[in-house]
């Protein structure tokens, strides 16, 4: 039972260069997430998707898009990496709807350096 | 718009020792309230979570939180702490869509 998956589970860029993070959960859950986590300030939402073929904007979206490709898996694109984004990055996933009981699922993270 | 405050960055005990990890949350509607730990290296793990049946939640590995209203407060304890207790404990409280707004994280050290 994977959970959800994350790939790389580290990266180092350099300024300018631009990589996608891939995500895949196996339990069959509508929504997926991808927050980063940086020292002392705990998990913040980049992107969220609640269901297949919609995305939308979290607290930190500037620098990043994403991707639904279909209902297990949801991908973060950096277009231009810079040293802010250097960063933990976590993918999860949760059911849908419950207004905001449900539980979410994280993967193991991908440590991003931007040099 | 929801928000959660976790006092104390880092908090160390001794083994044996009752653990206290404190959240305090704000929020204009009955908030959703959950505990994640998180070991070195790895993701973050369901502790236990407020959805408003009980106020006292009892959670994985012997933690447990009480909600308290009146005080805003959702804070973690644990009577006995292990070494194995050692990491990062983060509070969150959960909105629309399961979308959750984190602390910003206490880092629990258990000494000998």
């Amino acid at each position: 039972n994977a959970g959800v998956t994350q790939t790389p589970k580290f990266q180092v860029l350099k300024t300018g260069q631009s990589m996608t993070l891939q995500c895949a959960q196996d339990m069959n859950h509508n929504s997926m997430y991808w927050y980063r986590q940086d020292p002392g300030m705990g998990l913040r939402l980049i992107y969220y998707s609640a269901s297949e073929g919609t995305t939308d904007k979290g607290e930190v979206p500037n620098g990043y898009n994403v991707s639904r490709l279909n209902k297990r898996e949801f991908s973060l694109r950096l277009e231009s990496a810079a040293p802010s984004q250097t960063s933990v990055y976590f993918c999860a996933s949760s059911l849908k709807g419950g207004q905001g009981t449900q539980e979410a699922f994280f993967g193991q993270g991908t440590r991003l350096t931007v040099v | 718009a929801q928000s959660v405050t976790q006092l104390g960055s880092h908090v160390s005990v001794s083994e044996g020792a009752l653990v206290l990890l404190r959240c305090n949350y704000s929020s204009s509607v009955p908030p959703y309230l959950f505990w994640y730990v998180q070991y070195p290296n790895q993701g973050l793990q369901l502790l236990l979570k407020y959805t408003s049946a009980a106020t006292l939640v009892k959670g994985i590995n012997g933690f447990e939180a009480e909600f308290k209203k009146s005080e805003t407060s959702f804070h973690l304890t644990k009577p006995s702490a292990h070494m194995s207790d050692a990491a990062e404990y983060f509070c969150a409280v959960s909105g629309r869509l399961n979308k959750l707004t984190f602390g910003t994280g206490t880092q629990l050290k258990v000494e000998l």
